[in-house]
């Protein structure tokens, strides 16, 4: 079965610009999550979405906001790109067990770097 | 809120030795799970080994295993026959049992491995 993709790798953007980040989860996996990684603030959550629905919500500007469509595939957009939004960006998918029994496997991220 | 932490900020290993990992965390809750994940240099996330609270049992994957102290609230990794292969950032993560999928990271220990 195929893991978690995550298009693109590699990004580079300039202070101002958007961009569009895409993630598409294992098969039958319908919960999608977000994770930024920074060498200084480390692994925090973003958002949660299931069924098409955002879930969870993490400490993050209104800058950043995501969706999941019908096939659970999930985008995640920044606006108005800002120095310190560079970063590693990961995603998650599980199952989602009621419960919450389920493990969550991660994409191979997206670096993104702000000029 | 739940917090984990991960005292070692580097460990250093010998091919075939057996290394340990520390982490603590914090929580009200008595339902939750806790992971150890594994990052070696190419960023993606790994499942180590995975942990139910409400287990008393240590949770083993052949060479990996855990200590879990329920009333310390403490969760250490055991790597035993340590190989080069093991060389990476090692997270370990809590998940609340309510239902979301949200994991909560500490800050990582990098193991070394030295031949």
């Amino acid at each position: 079965k195929a893991g978690v993709t995550q298009t693109p790798r590699y990004l580079i953007k300039t202070r101002g610009q958007q961009v569009t980040l895409s993630c598409s989860p294992i098969s039958g996996h319908r919960s999608v999550s977000w994770y930024q990684q920074t060498p200084g603030q480390g692994l925090q959550f973003l958002f949660e979405y299931f069924s098409e629905t955002q879930r969870n919500k993490g400490n993050f500007p209104g800058r950043f906001s995501g969706r999941q469509f019908s096939n659970s595939r999930s985008e995640m957009n920044v606006s108005t790109l800002e120095l310190g939004d560079s970063a590693l960006y990961l995603c998650a998918s599980s199952l989602y067990i009621s419960g919450g029994q389920d493990t969550q496997y991660f994409g191979p991220g997206t670096r993104l770097t702000v000029l | 809120a739940q917090t984990v932490t991960q005292s070692q900020p580097e460990m250093s290993v010998q091919e075939a030795e057996t290394v340990t990992l520390s982490c603590t965390y914090d929580t009200s809750e008595s339902d939750y799970y806790l992971f150890w994940y594994k990052q070696p240099p190419s960023r993606q996330m790994i499942l180590v080994i995975r942990q139910e609270a409400y287990k008393q049992q240590n949770a083993t994957e052949n060479r990996f295993s855990v200590n879990f102290q329920k009333a310390a609230k403490s969760f250490s990794l055991k790597i035993s026959d340590s190989q080069l292969g093991d060389a990476a950032m090692y997270f370990c993560a809590y998940r609340s049992g309510s239902g979301y999928s949200t994991l909560t990271f500490g800050k990582g220990t990098m193991l070394l491995v030295s031949p």
